[in-house]
């Protein structure tokens, strides 16, 4: 069965310092978000791409954070600096397009972020 | 934004129970997915419902929707239904940009 591949499983990273997440949806899917997730609670929505170009990004901390799908394939989440409050699981999902009725939504095994 | 919230919290089951698991949402929705969290982190999709009723082996859902309700049954469980379950909304503005907003999830753990 198809996966949304996500990269790398785990990191860690000193705060002030930089960190990058790589996606690659499931072959086929328009649609890709970002999520991210603090223990203890549901995801919540960072940025969601149709294609290359980006749909939503309300929730994404601009002023640290950046998200890209420059071939509207595989996508790269950026943060810089890294802060402390950033310790979370960042998940990938992704699915058909915005349109396609019936379309569930199909998550990565995302990367488990410690910032020290 | 809508509200979305779970209960019960948490859940403790003895393999072969059977239990059900309650999604309230605060406004009309036109999209409404079930996700099994495992505690590996990985999340799996179960149903796609904004409304009516689907089974899936020994797990089904039913939506009402004109009550801003969703149920997920788990008959006969077992130790790998262990985990956290999520409720995840999109509300219904008109159009779709499928922005689902997740509840804090069930936490449930079955003993063997």
């Amino acid at each position: 069965e198809a996966e949304v591949a996500q990269s790398p499983r785990y990191k860690i990273t000193e705060k002030s310092q930089a960190v990058a997440f790589w996606c690659d949806p499931i072959s086929g899917h328009a649609t890709l978000y970002w999520y991210r997730q603090i223990l203890g609670q549901g995801p919540e929505l960072l940025v969601q791409f149709q294609d290359e170009s980006v749909v939503d990004d309300s929730q994404l901390p601009k002023d640290r954070f950046s998200a890209e799908r420059l071939k509207g394939v595989d996508s790269t989440l950026k943060i810089q600096p890294a802060e402390l409050g950033d310790s979370a699981m960042y998940l990938c999902a992704s699915s058909l397009a915005l349109d396609s009725p019936n379309s569930p939504l199909h998550f990565g095994n995302g990367t488990r972020l410690t910032v020290t | 934004g809508i509200q979305v919230e779970q209960s019960p919290p948490d859940l403790i089951l003895q393999e072969g129970a059977n239990s059900t698991l309650r999604c309230n949402f605060s406004d009309s929705v036109n999209n409404l997915q079930w996700f099994h969290q495992n505690p590996w982190g990985q999340l799996i999709n179960l149903f796609y419902i904004p409304s009516g009723t689907k089974q899936n082996g020994r797990l089904s859902a039913t939506t009402v929707a004109t009550e801003r309700y969703s149920l997920l049954y788990i008959s006969s469980s077992q130790t790998t239904d262990s985990g956290v379950y999520f409720c995840a909304v999109e509300r219904d503005s008109g159009g779709s940009n499928y922005k689902l907003t997740f509840g804090k999830g069930t936490l449930l753990t079955v003993n063997p």
